[in-house]
């Protein structure tokens, strides 16, 4: 059974502070998806990561993957209100529609 | 629209009565996946369709449930017999190739759906 351990499982903190969440396996994953999801709405893809090593960017987050590409890494700086959601991490396994799903971290921002 | 709709956004039912959840994917879209999240919680894969391929229904979770995609668009997911433990938000998601997920999944808003 392939799983896709995300923790921490819950986290709540004041504005302004960084975080980091992490997504952990067993398997190689030949890519890694992470998705917000704010109440009463789906998951929205935030960015895909696809090679060993791979650091991407978006404003304050910072996406990584790792060079085994078994584990992910989602860091957030100075963490605003805005930020508050659940964080999902999926990882693909190569030459399989399915998806593997973390399940998710909920983050709250505190003003 | 532009994007994936489910209906309803809400369902509450007696235990014992069947329901039925609709989905409508984003227009082009081959690839419709159904999934159940329990509150806060992580996704759980329950059907796959793709084009006119038979559906992958490996993790609907009785045979309860079932699920049909008609023309290759709107999809319907039925549960007979609601059971409480059925209680959870269903969601829908459609991408424009199922052979690989670099392609985004897009998601509806969900049903939620409570069983008393």
């Amino acid at each position: 059974t392939q799983l896709l351990e995300q923790s921490p499982q819950f986290l709540s903190i004041q504005e302004g502070e960084n975080l980091t969440v992490y997504c952990n396996s067993s398997s190689v994953f030949s890519s890694l998806q992470w998705y917000r999801q704010e109440p009463g709405e789906g998951p929205v893809l935030l960015v895909t990561v696809v090679t060993g090593g791979e650091v991407k960017k978006l404003k304050r987050l910072t996406f990584q993957f790792g060079d085994a590409r078994k584990d992910s890494s989602l860091h957030i700086t100075a963490a605003q209100t805005g930020d508050t959601g659940l964080y999902l991490c999926a990882g693909e396994v190569q030459s399989n529609y399915q998806l593997i799903w973390g399940a998710g971290t909920k983050l709250i921002i505190k003003p | 629209g532009a994007g994936v709709s489910q209906s309803p956004s809400n369902k509450v039912t007696e235990k014992g009565k069947d329901v039925e959840l609709r989905c409508d994917p984003i227009s082009g879209h081959t690839a419709l996946y159904w999934y159940r999240q329990s509150l806060g919680q992580g996704l759980e894969f329950l059907i796959y369709f793709q084009g006119n391929s038979a559906p992958d229904k490996s993790g609907l979770p009785s045979d309860r449930f079932s699920a049909e995609r008609t023309g290759g668009s709107v999809s319907t997911l039925t549960i007979q017999r609601t059971q409480q433990e059925d209680s959870a938000v269903y969601l829908c998601a459609s991408t424009l190739a199922g052979a690989s997920s670099y392609n985004e999944q897009f998601f509806g808003p969900g049903t939620r759906l409570t069983v008393l």
